[in-house]
């Protein structure tokens, strides 16, 4: 079956602009996460929605950052006034479990360059 | 707060090497553990976990020990292949509240023909 999707795969974008990432999660998961990976760093955690609960924003580094998960399925991150410190890989995942600890199934990544 | 410290790379190989990648883990509690793969132009998947102290996970070879005394989760192979080419990370889920993975930096492994 199909896995996460994540588009697009490259963002290159000027710095000040907002930007929009999608994430198709895995039909039936009910978990989804957001993290992100910069160069040479380890995945940090952004925010996490589980079904209707509200979702755990605690990982979102600044306000210019949010998220919104429509319908229980397909989530954007936006990311407004863009800096060149947000230039990272943008990783979704999703999963069954409430805790995460059924296994994470995560996207390719949207590659975000800010200029 | 919860960290994972894992070993620095690039580590780089040959065929039918031994390998070992450290990892070390600082949480409260009793967290599961995690060993997450991913492949050239692939999403991380899960390739292998722990759950409690003790516990051997094994997958493809692969297998970490579970280890409290030294919070260590160290990942090893016997014999890598130029397929096992990836970046490795090592993760925890607290056993706390927290519902997300804490992963640490990945090292990447190239296995050479």
């Amino acid at each position: 079956g199909a896995g996460v999707s994540q588009s697009p795969s490259n963002k290159v974008t000027e710095k000040g602009k907002d930007v929009e990432l999608r994430c198709d999660p895995i039909s039936g998961h009910t978990a989804l996460y957001w993290y992100r990976q910069s160069l040479g760093q380890g995945l940090e955690f952004l925010i996490y929605f589980q079904g209707n609960s509200a979702p755990d924003k605690s990982g979102l580094p600044s306000d210019r950052f949010s998220a919104e998960r429509t319908g229980g399925s397909v989530s954007t991150l936006t990311i407004q006034r863009t800096q060149q410190e947000d230039s990272a890989v943008y990783l979704c995942a999703s999963s069954l479990g409430y805790r995460g600890e059924s296994p994470l199934h995560f996207g390719n990544g949207t590659r975000l360059t800010v200029t | 707060g919860d960290s994972v410290t894992q070993m620095e790379g690039p580590v780089t190989l040959s065929e039918e090497a031994f390998l070992t990648i450290n990892c070390t883990y600082t949480a409260t509690g009793y967290p599961s553990l995690f060993w997450y793969v991913q492949y050239p132009g692939e999403g991380l998947q899960l390739l292998l976990k722990a759950t409690k102290a003790d516990d051997k996970g094994s997958n493809k070879g692969f297998e970490a020990t579970y280890r409290k005394e030294t919070t260590s989760f160290h990942l090893e192979k016997g014999s890598v292949q130029v397929s096992d080419s990836a970046v490795y990370f090592c993760a925890l889920l607290s056993s706390g509240s927290a519902r997300q993975l804490t992963f640490g930096s990945g090292t990447q492994l190239t296995v050479l023909p």
